[in-house]
């Protein structure tokens, strides 16, 4: 089945814990994403990438940072979360210039 | 700044009635446009899409309408269903780089 897969599913963690989020998605796409979700301002996004080795700032990127080594896997790492990192994060990945968006179900996170 | 705006945060609709939900956008950089839907718990799920060389796209129960002129996209559900009731945002982009999406429409069908 064609998906886009997000670990965990929800996390809760504290200050200044290093975390990742892990992506993965299985339809050989070059484009992938990651926005987060919070009440009133809708999907935001973070980080995208064009291809393997290539990364570019969305529009919230502060205490965010992304790898692409390879097709398959988007990680987003947070180096030291804080609590106003607290959101609902999503995945997501296309075939590109452009196409639509498949997105995966989602990462609740909660800093305290 | 807000570029891609959804006014309505909510909408009631009956059953088997029209369902219009709008959305307005301020870059003229634009050329693709989409709507998702989203149930609770779920990613959001993509319904159609609408490229800046149309004014109009339809699937099945759904059309899309562009007036680029105006930078208004509006989504028409027609006829309405219970299971379409959800969250449905607008999104915007230039060139397949980054996509800006709207606040979001919670469409209720009422049965």
């Amino acid at each position: 089945e064609a998906q886009v897969t997000q670990n965990p599913r929800y996390l809760i963690t504290v200050t200044g814990k290093k975390l990742t989020v892990t992506c993965s998605q299985n339809m050989n796409h070059e484009y992938m994403s990651w926005y987060r979700q919070d009440p009133g301002l809708g999907l935001r996004q973070i980080y995208y990438s064009m291809n393997v080795e290539v990364t570019d700032k969305g529009d919230v990127p502060e205490g965010y940072k992304v790898s692409r080594k390879e097709k398959r896997n988007f990680p987003l790492i947070l180096e030291s979360p804080s609590p106003n990192q607290t959101s609902l994060y999503f995945c997501a990945s296309s075939l590109g210039q452009p196409s639509p968006l498949h997105f995966g179900n989602g990462t609740r996170l909660t800093v305290t | 700044d807000q570029q891609v705006k959804q006014n309505s945060p909510s909408l009631s609709v009956q059953e088997g009635r029209i369902s219009i939900l709008n959305c307005d956008y301020t870059n003229s950089m634009f050329d693709y446009f989409l709507w998702y839907k989203k149930y609770p718990a779920e990613g959001p799920t993509f319904l159609i899409s609408i490229s800046s060389i149309k004014d109009k796209n339809e699937d099945g129960r759904f059309t899309v309408f562009l007036n680029k002129s105006a930078k208004h996209l509006s989504l028409h559900i027609v006829p309405s269903q219970p299971g379409d009731s959800a969250v449905y945002f607008c999104a915007a982009s230039a060139r397949g780089n980054q996509f800006y999406f709207g606040t979001g429409t919670s469409l209720t069908v009422i049965p």
